[in-house]
């Protein structure tokens, strides 16, 4: 299995600031991707990240508002750029241990955009 | 687009009953995965079940491919089971595709 940390677990920001939300595993994963999840609805993958490579965006997100690195094999970033109350919600991080293998998730953060 | 239905979206439960909680994906799925999520939102992986029949524990899961479903049995209820369901399919290879839930409530 893999394990995932995230950090923060959660922040409160004002409209128009940026944010960063940092995911970490315990061991080296081909593959993160960042999922957002509105209250009492369902996940949403927003991207696709992968060591060395631009973020691969899904529809509705975009590198502007929502960049992502992804420096090495166990860590990830997301920013979330001019925070919006829309942006309210929580961000998960996953990965697996490659293709269609189980996938496992971060603990998530918990985001209040006011 | 993919989609996944979850049925029923909401259980109510006494404690010690079974539970049966249905997933049904739009299209031929080669991977299917059901996880929990407990009332603070954190998410656990329960099974990965791509066809067949798997246990764990007091969960099992049927999953009849061609059909496009999948079942999520939980027997022997506690109030810990307390959470909501997701079940999410693979598609394009790596992307999973979640379900609306079934918001489950285990009463004492």
């Amino acid at each position: 299995s893999v394990l995932l940390y995230q950090k923060p677990n959660r922040d409160i920001c004002q409209s128009g600031t940026s944010l960063k939300i940092q995911c970490v595993a315990d061991s080296q994963v081909v593959s993160m991707f960042w999922y957002q999840q509105f209250q009492e609805q369902s996940l949403m993958l927003m991207a696709t990240a992968n060591e060395g490579s631009e973020a691969t965006y899904e529809s509705g997100f975009t590198k502007d508002k929502f960049p992502i690195s992804r420096p090495n094999l166990t860590f990830s970033t997301l920013t979330v750029n001019n925070a919006r109350p829309g942006d309210s919600s929580i961000y998960f991080c996953s990965s697996s241990l490659g293709g269609q293998d189980t996938q496992y998730f971060g603990p998530g953060t918990r985001l209040l955009v006011l | 687009g993919q989609q996944v239905q979850q049925s029923p979206a909401s259980l109510v439960l006494q404690e010690g009953e079974n539970a049966e909680l249905q997933c049904n994906f739009s299209s031929t799925a080669t991977q299917l995965q059901w996880f929990y999520q407990s009332p603070g939102g954190s998410l656990v992986s329960l099974l990965s079940n791509p066809s067949g029949t798997k246990h764990t524990g007091r969960l099992t899961s049927t999953t009849v491919t061609k059909e496009r479903r999948s079942s999520l049995h939980i027997s022997s209820s506690q109030t810990t089971d307390s959470g909501t369901y997701l079940c999410a399919q693979f598609n394009m290879g790596y992307k999973l595709t979640f379900g609306t839930g079934t918001s489950l409530l285990v009463d004492p």
